[in-house]
């Protein structure tokens, strides 16, 4: 159980374009989702967090008009890096909670995105 | 602010061995310890979870131990198979739940 998919897994394309990415909770409502940044052998950075229904709280340092988080159901999230440049190249990871303490959070299997 | 630190970054072991892998964190003020597995180019795989009241959790062959009052976490892998290789995160979260992550320990069973 728990699963949480996320597409596309692959994206390339050329400087200035918007990306959209998409985050689902399969069998569970996810009331939060986080979003993560990975550059080459570092840790996973936080975003933004989101919870379903209200604006993403934002991490110091990520820019709310660049990426854009929508949440609008209790198995949808997604992510979209406005006019994305080279600098945005990165590995995007979603994750995905339900309501309780405890809970754990449950991945999904990323995004490559690379723009030219 | 909440620093982690895995060591090694890398470690190549050959298969039956165990594994010891180490994380640090620097406030100790933790809600809970996670490890994760990550495949390379891949999302990440829950392994195991501390609440902070705990000490330690085993799964199978994994076992992690906490000790929050010296911000130390320890997972052991027993008897290693090349299906082990991969990267293990460890992450803390505080009250809210956002986690911090270490850098990961890579690791490489050789057959």
């Amino acid at each position: 159980g728990a699963v949480v998919s996320q597409h596309p897994s692959r994206v390339i394309c050329k400087s200035g374009t918007s990306v959209k990415i998409e985050c689902r909770s399969l069998d569970f409502q996810a009331t939060t989702m986080f979003w993560y940044r990975q550059f080459p052998k570092q840790s996973l950075m936080l975003m933004a967090t989101s919870n379903e229904g209200s604006k993403a709280t934002y991490e110091q340092g990520v820019e709310k008009d660049k990426f854009l988080i929508n949440h609008a159901s209790l198995t949808l999230s997604t992510l979209t890096v406005t006019s994305a440049h080279p600098e945005d190249s990165s590995f995007y990871i979603c994750s995905a909670t339900h309501t309780g303490s405890n809970q754990p959070q449950h991945f999904g299997d990323g995004t490559r995105l690379s723009i030219l | 602010k909440q620093e982690v630190t895995q060591i090694p970054a890398a470690l190549s072991v050959p298969e039956g061995e165990n594994l010891v892998l180490n994380c640090s964190f620097t406030d100790s003020a933790i809600y809970n310890l996670q490890w994760f597995r990550q495949d390379h180019g891949k999302g990440l795989t829950s392994l195991l979870l501390i609440q902070s009241s705990q000490r330690e959790q085993t799964s199978g062959r994994l076992n992690a131990s906490l000790d929050k009052s010296s911000g130390r976490s320890t997972l052991y892998i027993a008897a290693s198979q090349p299906g082990d290789s991969a990267t293990y995160l460890c992450a803390v979260g505080p009250n809210d739940y956002k986690l911090s992550f270490g850098a990961g320990t890579t690791v490489t069973v050789r057959a």
